[in-house]
């Protein structure tokens, strides 16, 4: 079945510094990446959608220069943190849907970042 | 917009018994509607996607289904096994895009 990649599973890192999460499918091509965010015992929250070769849609309350999203081919999209600070510290997952039709969404693994 | 609610916030059972969970979303004009499992810290696996035409869906001991005109989904498991035990969020889509997530309920089965 389709397999999307995020990467790396786990961060921790100081204050300040940026830190950057790849989320790739393997076997299929997305036009379309999403990524979220989930604070501890709350659901899932969309941050952004990420359009490949376009600029990325932003949810309300994100700050689209704190959490940069570059989604340069079909099969990646990538996130990055810029000079993190502990509030940030959250599980960041991305997700993928093959184009065509009704698809379903397919997950990463997720990203635990923690920032001391 | 749509909100996307879930009852029980938690539920214990015991081994081998059946349980329903319960979906609520105020938008009835949902693209789809599908059901995710999360165990601690890892990502979500896709369970089963109904599609706004189809009133629900089976795999396995899973079964969901959809009631758009009440704006209500369910997902009975049949015959509970410790190894369900994680968390199960619904989520609907609104416009094949993005989903609505609801905030989970944490299903423990003791054996």
């Amino acid at each position: 079945g389709a397999v999307v990649s995020q990467h790396p599973s786990r961060v921790i890192c100081k204050s300040g510094t940026s830190v950057k999460i790849e989320c790739r499918s393997l076997d299929f091509q997305a036009t379309t990446m999403f990524w979220y965010r989930q604070f501890p015992k709350q659901s899932l929250m969309l941050m952004a959608t990420s359009n490949e070769g376009s600029k990325a849609t932003y949810e309300q309350g994100v700050e689209k220069d704190k959490f940069l999203i570059n989604h340069a081919s079909l099969t990646l999209s990538t996130l990055t943190v810029t000079s993190a600070h502990p509030e940030d510290s959250s599980f960041y997952i991305c997700s993928a849907t093959a184009t065509g039709g009704v698809q379903p969404q397919h997950f990463g693994d997720g990203t635990r970042l923690s920032i001391l | 917009k749509q909100e996307v609610t879930q009852i029980p916030a938690a539920l214990s059972v015991p081994e081998g018994e059946n349980l329903v969970l319960n979906c609520s979303f105020t938008d009835s004009a949902i693209y789809n509607l599908q059901w995710f499992r999360q165990d601690p810290g890892k990502g979500l696996t896709s369970l089963l996607l109904i599609q706004s035409s189809q009133r629900e869906q089976t795999s396995g001991r899973l079964n969901a289904s959809l009631d758009k005109s009440s704006g209500r989904s369910t997902l009975y498991i049949a015959a509970s096994q410790p190894g369900d035990s994680a968390t199960y969020l619904c989520a609907a889509d609104n416009y094949g895009q993005n989903f609505v997530f609801g905030p989970g309920t944490r299903l423990s089965v003791l054996p």
